[in-house]
């Protein structure tokens, strides 16, 4: 157990309306991620961090943002929320000591409406 | 581009074997991963292959042949509880994870 939870778990809202999710560690790993995972489609990255306000863009960023001004927490912010953004979004870290591998654990999702 | 195949869906029966494959074309390589998840759950890590050949971990196996591109995810006695999406990921030559859309793998009695 990596010890990552995801608040809210489930949201729904409205056009429009700005969101923010965040994902929360206990274990002080460096790097953090936020993924979206849609219907025939693979796991998108959306922003990376690799530490305290070291942050990244993924290859579907546009329309999110994010921050990491303490290393336990990284929000994931939508400042207009579409309705393409309708989602499930998981966080994931990966293990200092075993970066080489790449294992991610996953957070357990927050599952996004937008109506 | 990049991109990652791998059949949308197959269906076995408990207390078979089954094999899911996994081609890519990607910017590099620096390993393959195999990930299960079970519905409304987060993938959690079955495997990584770096070097080719087969990699076994209990009742499944992994295998890489990086000169063609392809992997394979070996589910030998299979459990009721092995219905899931198996997921393939590689990491490319920047670091980053390309994923598949996964497999949707269900077990029949």
């Amino acid at each position: 157990d990596a010890g990552i939870t995801q608040s809210p778990r489930h949201k729904v809202t409205e056009t429009g309306t700005p969101v923010t999710l965040r994902c929360h560690q206990t274990e002080n790993h460096r790097y953090m991620y936020w993924y979206r995972q849609d219907p025939g489609h693979g796991l998108r990255l959306i922003h990376y961090s690799y530490g305290v306000k070291d942050t990244d863009k993924g290859e579907v960023s546009d329309g999110y943002s994010v921050s990491r001004s303490k290393t336990e927490d990284f929000l994931l912010t939508l400042e207009s929320a579409t309705s393409s953004q309708t989602s499930v979004y998981f966080c994931a870290i990966s293990i200092d000591s075993r970066e080489n591998t790449g294992e991610l654990f996953f957070g357990e999702g927050s599952r996004l409406t937008v109506l | 581009g990049q991109n990652i195949d791998q059949p949308t869906e197959m269906t076995a029966t408990e207390g078979a074997i089954v094999q899911i494959n996994c081609t890519y074309q990607t910017s590099g390589f620096n390993g393959l991963f195999w990930y299960q998840q079970h519905a409304g759950e987060a993938p959690t890590f079955l495997s990584y292959n770096v070097l080719d050949g087969l990699e076994e971990k209990g009742r499944f196996s992994s295998f890489l042949s990086r000169s063609k591109g392809y992997s394979y995810l070996l589910l030998k006695e299979l459990q009721m509880k092995d219905s899931a999406s198996y997921l393939c990921a590689v990491r490319d030559s920047n670091y980053q994870l390309i994923w598949g859309a996964g497999t949707k793998l269900i077990i029949k009695p």
